[in-house]
């Protein structure tokens, strides 16, 4: 068990449709990422944030958000979605912002399907 | 930019057989290197990591060095199992990108008893 936990761990909804995919990382550590894994594009990093702030970007498309709370929890938010969206979507977190070994500890991953 | 090259899988040893995963590495500036595993139906857990040149990583009898005039990070073990089938991903954090997380591709390996 790594302490980063994700909910929910299946999610299959519609093609538009909007959801939102939460984790809390592990006790201590300000950094959020998120990753998305599908079978074709491998292992992808969306986005990151550091305690609140809007880190790194990645491979996100702008009908996809995410955002940080004090409390340092962050919801990944996905709208309009299409087929192609289905994967597993990884939170991962770290102590700081990254640095010489900053380790990422992943989630278990929340399972997408748009139908 | 940064990137992560890893041998194509999926790879199929018999037990007791001896591993070798290949990952090479291009970075801009004087990246960390990692290994995780990914187990069915799990997220992805650290296995072993190398902060400099030189340094070797090791767990759970997975041993990788940090070849900087080779730019690779090879994974090996000396004896698989069963149990060490999984998908194994190299990765690199790199101070010169804002320590940005870069991902292979992944190799699947299966062990057969």
């Amino acid at each position: 068990d790594s302490g980063v936990t994700q909910t929910p761990k299946h999610l299959i909804t519609a093609t538009g449709q909007r959801v939102t995919l939460r984790c809390s990382p592990r006790s201590g550590d300000l950094s959020v990422y998120w990753y998305q894994q599908s079978l074709d594009q491998g292992l992808q990093f969306l986005i990151q944030y550091y305690n609140g702030e809007e880190r790194a970007k990645g491979n996100i498309l702008e009908r996809f958000s995410a955002q940080q709370f004090p409390d340092l929890h962050s919801e990944l938010n996905l709208s309009s979605l299409e087929l192609g969206d289905s994967a597993l979507y990884f939170c991962a977190s770290s102590v700081v912002a990254g640095g010489p070994g900053d380790t990422q500890y992943f989630g278990p991953g929340t399972r997408l399907t748009v139908l | 930019g940064d990137s992560v090259t890893q041998m194509e899988g999926p790879v199929t040893l018999s037990e007791e057989a001896f591993l070798t995963i290949n990952c090479t590495y291009t970075a801009t500036g004087y990246p960390s290197l990692f290994w995780y595993v990914q187990y069915p139906g799990e997220g992805l857990q650290l296995l072993l990591k190398a902060t400099k040149a030189d340094d070797k990583g090791s767990n759970k009898g997975f041993e990788a060095t940090y070849r900087k005039e080779t730019t690779s990070f090879h994974l090996e073990k000396g004896s698989v199992q069963v149990s060490d089938s999984a998908v194994y991903f190299c990765a690199l954090s790199d101070r010169g990108t804002g320590n940005q997380f870069y991902f292979g591709t992944g190799t699947s390996l299966t062990v057969i008893p």
